[in-house]
This record gives C-alpha cells, sequence and structure tokens, in this order.
C-alpha cells in the first residue's frame, strides 16, 4: 500500500531555535497533505492543509508564522516549527491521501 | 459541524473473546468514515474505511466495520481477539476529495487485551 515517511522520527532542541519536519509520499503524488499535531493520550488535530504550489490553509487557532509550511514538490511537504517553546513540545503526524507517517516527536527544551 | 464521538476510552477485553468500539458522527454531507489504530510512540495504521455501497466493510487484521445512517455510527467489530491488538483505536470523519481526506478524529479507544 501506500506509503509516507516522515523525518526525523524524533527530535530534541533548545528554546529558541527552529525545527523542520518532512513528510514524504513514497509511491505515489499527493497535491494536498495535511499536518496533524497529538498531544500524549490525546486525539489527533489537524493543523493545516499543504497544497503543492501555494500557500497553506491553517485551522483556526494555529499560528502560520510559528508553524512554517511548504510544499514544494507533488511528494513533499515541510513543517518548520518556528522559535519553539516547551508547549511546543508534542508529536507532529502528517498523512497524504487518507495514509499516515509515522510521527515525529518534538521535544523543546 | 463535523464531529465524532467515541464514547469507550478505555476498554479490556479477554484474548479470544470479541471486540466492539463503538463510534458515533456528526457530519453535513455524505460521510467518509475511516478506523484507525496506533501503537504507542507510532503513527496511524489505516484499519478500514466506508465510502459507499455495502455497509458492513472487511478491514485487515480480522477488523470490520458497519456503517448505520440511521444511528449516525460506524462501529469496529472483531470475532476474536489478539493480544496483538492492544493498541489506541481512533475513528474518522471527513470529505472525500481528490486531494485526500481532511479528517476529524474521535479521542480514541485506549484496548487492553488480557491474556
Amino acid at each position: 500500500g501506500a506509503v509516507v515517511s516522515q523525518h526525523p522520527s524524533w527530535v530534541i532542541c533548545k528554546s529558541g531555535t527552529s525545527v523542520k519536519i518532512e513528510c514524504r509520499s513514497l509511491d505515489f503524488q499527493a497535491t494536498t497533505m495535511f499536518w496533524y499535531r497529538q498531544f500524549p493520550k490525546q486525539s489527533l488535530m489537524l493543523m493545516a492543509t499543504s497544497n503543492e504550489g501555494s500557500k497553506a490553509t491553517y485551522e483556526q487557532g494555529v499560528e502560520k508564522d510559528k508553524f512554517l509550511i511548504n510544499h514544494a514538490s507533488l511528494t513533499l511537504s515541510t513543517l518548520t516549527v518556528t522559535s519553539a517553546h516547551p508547549e511546543d513540545s508534542s508529536f507532529y503526524i502528517c498523512s497524504a491521501e487518507q495514509y499516515f507517517g509515522p510521527g515525529t516527536r518534538l521535544t523543546v527544551t | 459541524a463535523q464531529s465524532v464521538t467515541q464514547p469507550d476510552i478505555h476498554i479490556t477485553v479477554s484474548e479470544g473473546a470479541s471486540l466492539e468500539l463503538r463510534c458515533n458522527y456528526s457530519y453535513g454531507a455524505t460521510p467518509y468514515l475511516f478506523w484507525y489504530v496506533q501503537s504507542p510512540g507510532q503513527g496511524l495504521q489505516l484499519l478500514l474505511k466506508y465510502f459507499s455501497g455495502d455497509t458492513l466493510v472487511q478491514g485487515i487484521k480480522g477488523f470490520e466495520a458497519e456503517f448505520k445512517r440511521s444511528q449516525s455510527s460506524f462501529n469496529l467489530r472483531k470475532p476474536s481477539v489478539h493480544w496483538s491488538d492492544a493498541a489506541e483505536y481512533f475513528c474518522a470523519v471527513g470529505p472525500f476529495t481528490g486531494g485526500g481526506n481532511k479528517l476529524t478524529f474521535g479521542t480514541g479507544t485506549q484496548l487492553k487485551v488480557e491474556l
């Protein structure tokens, strides 16, 4: 079946730094990808819709200047958490079609 | 607004017993429904999905789900649970477009399997 990968699988960064997370569709093209956030023992919350070649669409309450999304090709979307703070620590998961990536665990110290 | 309710936060069953996980949805149009499973620290694996047609849907790992429009439900079932089925299960609803799926998830049901 279709596969979606994410890199890195986990990352630790210091407060104030930026972190980039990659999401790739490995065997299909995706004009649209989705970024979700999941807090421990909670459900997934949609953050934004990543559109190839155009601006991302953010859900209400999600800071677009903090969570930068770039969808430069039909197989790659990136999420950059800028000026990260401890409250940004979370599990970030991307999806394409109905397939989800393995997630990226971000810890901000 | 669309929403998904999974009434059971935790469920414990014995290995070999049958399982039913409940899911109720609210959606303004024809719903597209999904069940996913998540192991600790992992991403989500699609178990099955329903778009249209036969309301009883077969999925992977021996799971099935039945869409009941009159009850706005999409319950997940398995006749005989295996210890490896212990995980978090999420029901989700959304539109199906050519560009993919923007999903709304339920809060999840944690399944524990007793040996």
